[in-house]
This record gives C-alpha cells, structure tokens and sequence, in this order.
C-alpha cells in the first residue's frame, strides 16, 4: 500500500522561474492538504484541497501561488516567479473520505525541498 | 484551534520511557488531542489521539487529564529512533461527515533527543 507520493524530492529554481510540485494521495484518499517549512521554522498550513475544489486556502500566499488537484492525476502546488524566500520544504498530506478507523488522521508524504538561487 | 505549550527540548535515555507533555488550557469540548512527530526532515509521521479517555496503540500512550487542561505523549522505550520533533494539536475531527480531517496547526514541538 503505497503511501503518499511526492516529487520531485528536490527542484532547483533560478528566481524568476517557476516550480511544480507533485503530490499523489495515498489510494483511496480523497483529500490533500500542502504545508510548508521554512529552514529552522516549523510548518505551516497553506492549502486543503479535495478533487476539483479548494476547501480552505487561508495559508497560502496572495500571489505566485497556486493549487489544484484534478479529477485526473495528481495534486500540483505551482510557484510562479520564485524568489529566494521561496526556498523550503513543501510536504503534502492527504487523508480519507468517510468514516473508516485513520478517518481524523493526516498522511504526509517525504516532502519536496526547493531551493532558490 | 485551541494553543498548546510544549517545553522546547527534552532528553531521555535510550530504553527508558520518555514523557512529553502538553498543555492545552483552552481546549473545547469538541477539539481532539492530536500527537505527531517529524523526524528530522521527514515528513511528520502520526502518533496517537484521542478525546478524554487514555489512548495506547503500537507506538505510545497517551493520558489526558481529567479537565483536559493537559495530556503526556508515554513511550515506554525510548530507541534511538525516537529523536524527532514531537507536536501537540488540538482540533476538531472532521469539518463534516464527508469532509476530509481538518488541517493542522503546527507549534513549535518539542525537540526530544534519545541518548545512547
């Protein structure tokens, strides 16, 4: 039972450019969930998503950021324009629909380090 | 979500019990204890919750006062591999029946070190 998929592991970006990051759901969940970790802070909710909607995008910045998660394929969080401040670890997390025993609890993935140069 | 206070660091030693506690004063009737840990930048991995009655699974204990007002995060042998951060949430369970777990709000944890 694969977990929860992301890549890449690690992406570097010249400022200015734009980063993808990917995020697969664990089978059978239909909700994901971005966070972000700043070297040496702790992390920090930016997005829920379920398919094709955005439930709660209070944590994510007002520009250059973006999220999705398509009927097809995986969860995408797009930077655009990158600067160095940009540069942290962005995990995902998803968890399942309905009623089941791990119904309350949050799956992460390994994370996706960007770094900015 | 209701605030909790953790201490910054802690050690024990390898194959003692380490106690982490957790204060969460104004916790509301609704809101779960919710334990996770990262273990040094790895995605946080989840440990246990529960409501008002003490919780055990394969990986800790977790005991709850009786006003709720604080918990302790119990692993009764500590391993090496229990360095990590450890983070205390409370939350409520679900925003609805066919809505996914609410997000988690992130303190700062506590740093425990397991020493050989």
């Amino acid at each position: 039972n694969a977990g929860v998929m992301q890549n890449p592991r690690h992406l570097v970006r010249r400022r200015g450019q734009e980063a993808r990051l990917r995020c697969s759901p664990m089978k059978g969940h239909s909700h994901v969930y971005w966070y972000r970790q700043l070297p040496e802070e702790g992390l920090k909710f930016m997005v829920y998503l379920q398919k094709e909607n955005i439930i709660d995008e209070s944590g994510m910045p007002k520009e250059r950021f973006s999220a999705e998660f398509p009927k097809e394929g995986p969860s995408i969080l797009r930077i655009q324009q990158v600067v160095r401040g940009d540069s942290a670890a962005y995990f995902c997390a998803s968890s399942p629909l309905g009623r089941s025993r791990s119904y309350n609890e949050q799956f992460f993935g390994p994370g996706t380090r960007l770094t900015v140069l | 979500d209701a605030k909790t206070t953790q201490p910054p660091s802690m050690d024990c030693a390898e194959g003692r019990a380490a106690n982490l506690p957790c204060n969460h004063s104004t916790i509301s009737g609704n809101e779960y204890v919710y334990w996770y840990r990262q273990i040094h930048s790895q995605g946080p991995q989840y440990i246990i919750h529960g409501l008002k009655n003490n919780e055990t699974n394969e990986m800790a204990s977790l005991i709850i006062t009786e006003d709720r007002k604080s918990s302790t995060l119990i692993l009764p042998h500590a391993t090496l591999r229990d360095t990590a951060v450890y983070y205390c949430i409370v939350r409520v369970a679900r925003l609805g029946e066919f809505q996914g777990a609410q997000k988690l709000v992130f303190g700062q944890g506590t740093r425990l070190t397991i020493n050989p």
